[in-house]
């Protein structure tokens, strides 16, 4: 089967960093995903990653793994704004997006 | 107008009722998709529309009936539905689902439905 897994809920203090993990197994890859989604709000695209290493986005980080099917999120000087869930999606040989559950992260003052 | 806009963002309809959601994009896009989201669960894939044509259905129950007019527009028409249908609707785009690579999906703010 294919499936997506990730933390269902972390925490941090605003100003730190956060590291969000996404271990993957799909039939076939072609690109990993992040989006992040505020409650009642729509999923927004953060990042894509095809190649293996990190890509750096201002604040925000990926980075990729293909042997090992693993990919992580960093965020960096975290504010209260951060406080939302993070989704990591993989495209597999079909071109369909597996999506995981996401990962809600609570920023604490 | 801009992105993906999801009309109404909350609907609570009976079982026996019949109502429709609707998505439009002002992006360009030519592919259009339906996600079911339910609370901690990853989202579900419904339908796919690439250039107006149905390219997937994943198994969703007829009660569930898609229409693409035009590459702005997808609706969701819903009928005689179940309380387990109840969870958030997301509608998205993308440049189109021929270019042999993946692109980033654009979602609107979803419809909330509950059914009672």
């Amino acid at each position: 089967g294919q499936n997506i897994d990730q933390p269902t809920e972390m925490t941090a203090t605003e100003g730190a960093i956060v590291q969000i993990n996404c271990t993957y197994q799909t039939s076939g890859f072609n690109g990993l995903f992040w989006y992040q989604q505020h409650a009642g709000e729509a999923p927004t695209f953060l990042s894509y990653n095809v190649l293996d290493g990190l890509e750096e986005k201002g604040r925000f980080s990926s980075f990729l793994s293909r042997s090992k099917g693993y990919s992580y999120l960093l965020l960096k000087e975290l504010q209260m704004k951060d406080s939302a869930s993070y989704l990591c999606a993989v495209g597999n040989s079909n071109y369909q997006l597996i999506w995981g559950a996401g990962t809600k992260l609570i920023i604490k003052p | 107008e801009t992105g993906v806009t999801q009309t109404p963002r909350h609907l609570v309809m009976g079982m026996t009722n019949k109502k429709s959601l609707k998505c439009e994009q002002h992006l360009g896009h030519n592919a259009m998709y339906w996600y079911k989201q339910s609370a901690k669960k990853p989202l579900e894939l419904m339908f796919v529309y690439n250039f107006k044509e149905q390219t997937e259905n994943n198994s969703v129950p007829s009660r569930f009936s898609p229409e693409c007019p035009n590459s702005s527009h997808l609706f969701l028409h819903l009928h005689t539905l179940q309380p387990e249908d109840s969870a958030l609707y997301l509608c998205a785009s993308s440049q189109d689902r021929d270019r042999g690579d993946n692109q980033p999906q654009h979602f609107g703010d979803g419809t909330r439905l509950s059914i009672l």
